[in-house]
């Protein structure tokens, strides 16, 4: 129930076009669901996170759709250009003042030129 | 801010060897996390501190995995002895609790353990 299932496991989109990653979760405890994005060698970021009181949240090229009733959360990234290349994981924890993030197990994001 | 600073970025030691890394959390943050990334099992967490104190130690594997945190500034994660299912990518990041439940991550550990 402490899972957080993530897919796919990797990804190649053309320059240009959308990547899609989803994540699926079990504990309805959940309430903060970001996602990271990892670069080789380099640790993981925050890139953009969300509340389940919302549907949606955008950030420039980078959208997370949020369907609490299915408890699954998914990352959209527009316009994919090979600078987005690298590792996504999603994460999920039970709020404010909560320690525990339970990650997914990563997406590898390849972008061609 | 430099962020969260690790060392030594890269590790690599022979079984039975006793392993020392280290890390500098963000000045002001009052959590510190130790992570260990592997392929197979992906972002475990280690250990969880608060204020310098212990608070979470369930995902330390076993008694060979050790971790202290004398001050705000400095925290320490110990195996001893090493043995080769170690080798991994070992993260730490701090944060603000408190304030927002961002990770911030130092570039990591890689260890390899021959």
């Amino acid at each position: 129930q402490q899972q957080v299932k993530q897919s796919p496991q990797s990804l190649i989109v053309q320059k240009g076009g959308i990547s899609i990653i989803n994540c699926a979760y079990e504990n309805t405890a959940f309430d903060y669901f970001p996602w990271y994005q990892q670069f080789p060698g380099k640790g993981p970021a925050l890139l953009i996170a969300i509340r389940p009181d919302v549907s949606e949240k955008k950030e420039g090229r980078f959208t997370i759709s949020f369907n609490k009733s299915a408890k699954q959360f998914s990352l959209h990234i527009m316009d994919s250009q090979p600078g987005d290349s690298a590792t996504y994981f999603c994460a999920a924890s039970t709020g404010p003042g909560t320690y525990k993030y339970i990650f997914g197990t990563g997406t590898r994001l390849k972008v061609l030129a | 801010d430099a962020g969260v600073i690790q060392s030594p970025r890269h590790e690599v030691t022979e079984m039975g060897q006793e392993v020392t890394l280290r890390c500098k959390p963000i000045s002001g943050h009052n959590s510190l996390f130790w992570y260990r990334q592997t392929m197979m099992r992906g972002l475990e967490l280690l250990i969880y501190f608060n204020n310098n104190v212990p608070i979470d130690d369930s995902g330390m594997p076993e008694d060979r995995f050790s971790a202290k945190m004398p001050n705000a500034s400095f925290s320490t994660l110990k195996i001893q002895p090493s043995e080769p299912r170690d080798s991994a990518v070992y993260f730490c990041a701090s944060s603000q609790q408190e304030v927002n439940e961002k990770l911030f991550f130092g570039s990591g550990t890689q260890l390899s353990v021959l």
